[in-house]
């Protein structure tokens, strides 16, 4: 299992908003260690979407944006898109473990 | 802009060794680690290790004790290497650059197009 926990899925309309959690614990995200989000598109290797828990790349859209408390981080989609229809992996450093840790994704569904 | 180019076999036999290479184009090679990460079919992404450009490597400790990650500076490029391969490695192995202010708060900035590597007898 991985040591980033997210839902396996989520789904929304479009137009909607939607967020994807990502639940660590003390030796991660909870010990003050930023979190990274990526979008990865079927077929294609994962883009940097969201960089120190909230920033944006540029040519990110700010429909995407990050936010972190706790032992805790959260993407959220807003105005849904068609095209935002991918798997979504946070990542972080994990002190215990000594590795870059990810989660083990999402997969957004736009309906 | 920086590009990841990577390339290696993609179909192995059990045991036998996995290597890869990545070159980097378009960007400054030193002052970054530089990593490899792996996707099974259908799974998430699993960090497999790192290197620098001085050649200081960290690896997970999961897979430390078959990797080997080096550099050629005068290509920049750098490598990969899992010996005794099984089907459970069978996955897309992607290299990619770490970015940021500081270790432990560094993000994969660029990535590989990726090699699926297939592991079957």
């Amino acid at each position: 299992q991985s040591v980033l926990t997210q839902p396996p899925s989520v789904s929304g309309a479009p137009g909607q908003r939607v967020t994807i959690s990502c639940t660590g614990s003390s030796s991660n995200i909870g010990a003050g260690y930023d979190v990274h989000w990526y979008q990865q598109l079927p077929g294609t290797a994962p883009k940097l979407l969201i960089y120190g828990n909230s920033n944006r790349p540029s040519g990110v859209p700010d429909r995407f944006s990050g936010s972190k408390s706790g032992t805790s981080a959260s993407l959220a989609i807003s105005g849904l898109q068609a095209e935002d229809e991918a798997d979504y992996y946070c990542q972080s450093y994990d002190s215990s473990l000594s590795v870059w840790v990810f989660g083990g994704g999402t997969k957004l569904t736009v309906l | 802009q920086v590009q990841l180019q990577q390339w290696g076999a993609g179909l192995l036999k059990p045991s036998e060794t996995l290597s890869l290479t990545c070159a980097v184009y378009g960007g400054s090679f030193s002052g970054y680690y530089w990593s490899w990460i792996r996707q099974p079919p259908g799974k998430g992404l699993e960090w497999i290790g790192e290197i620098n450009h001085s050649g200081s490597t960290n690896y997970n400790p999961s897979l430390k004790s078959r990797v080997t990650i080096s550099v050629d500076t005068s290509k920049n490029q750098f490598s990969l290497k899992l010996s005794s391969v099984t089907a459970a490695d069978t996955a897309v192995y992607y290299c990619a650059r770490e970015a940021g202010y500081t270790y432990y708060y560094y993000y994969m900035d660029v990535w590989g197009k990726g090699t699926t590597v297939t592991v079957s007898s």
